[in-house]
């Protein structure tokens, strides 16, 4: 079954220092990942996916996403935390064999950037 | 557009009422779904659609009925409520083939069955 993982339920950065989200993947066949943030009262909004090519997808606000097949991560990072990324970050993988995009979504990482 | 509105946006119910979620799109999305969000565990798909007329189970389907009847609405009956349904409850939509569409999420219904 597919599935993953963060391992953290929460990041503490200091503003302008990078930070880090981790994302472990399990999927059967080419894995199809996402990112998504979710503020306060607020519906997911998309960051960025991987479908194929570059193993480095660049998305919305700044952040990028290292694929990495071989430990079957797929990291969500940005070079310079704002206090205004605080918010609650879900790493998603596509169920192989849909037309439709059926997500499995892992638990969520709340980052905290300190000003 | 407004995009992928959801209405109410709070509501508490009774153990053993019905009521239904309403969701609504403007951006001529094919593809539907509603899932759940529950502390600790992400969000679970409930139900979802590919297009009007057609509907199908999500992971976590029990309780909950789905129709589909133009490509604008996409509402969620609660059959008999019960208090494992509290949760807050999100609609999506997306377009496209091969799995790589992004999906975009209303704002949310928060439900509290006592």
């Amino acid at each position: 079954a597919q599935s993953v993982a963060q391992p953290e339920d929460q990041v503490n950065v200091a503003e302008g220092n990078p930070l880090t989200v981790k994302c472990t993947y399990s999927v059967s066949g080419n894995p199809y990942l996402f990112w998504y943030v979710q503020y306060p009262n607020r519906g997911l909004q998309f960051l960025l996916k991987y479908i194929t090519g570059d193993n480095l997808v660049k998305g919305s606000y700044g952040f990028e996403a290292e694929f990495n097949k071989s430990q079957t991560s797929f990291h969500l990072k940005k070079p310079s935390a704002l206090v205004s990324d605080s918010a609650l970050y879900f790493c998603a993988v596509r169920v192989p064999g849909t037309g439709f995009q059926k997500l499995v979504f892992g638990t969520g990482t709340r980052l905290l950037v300190s000003p | 557009n407004a995009g992928v509105t959801q209405t109410p946006k709070f509501q508490v119910l009774k153990t053993g009422q019905s009521m239904t979620l309403q969701c609504a799109q403007d951006m001529n999305h094919e593809y539907m779904s509603w899932y759940r969000q529950d502390p600790g565990m992400g969000l679970r798909l409930i139900h979802y659609s590919v297009g009007a007329g057609i509907t199908d189970q999500g992971e976590v389907p029990n309780g909950y009925n789905v129709s589909r009847s133009t490509t604008e609405d996409f509402p969620l009956r609660l059959l008999s409520a019960a208090p494992s349904q509290t949760s807050v409850y999100f609609c999506a939509s997306s377009y496209g083939q091969g799995g790589s569409h992004t999906q975009y999420f209303g704002p949310g219904t928060r439900l509290t069955v006592l």
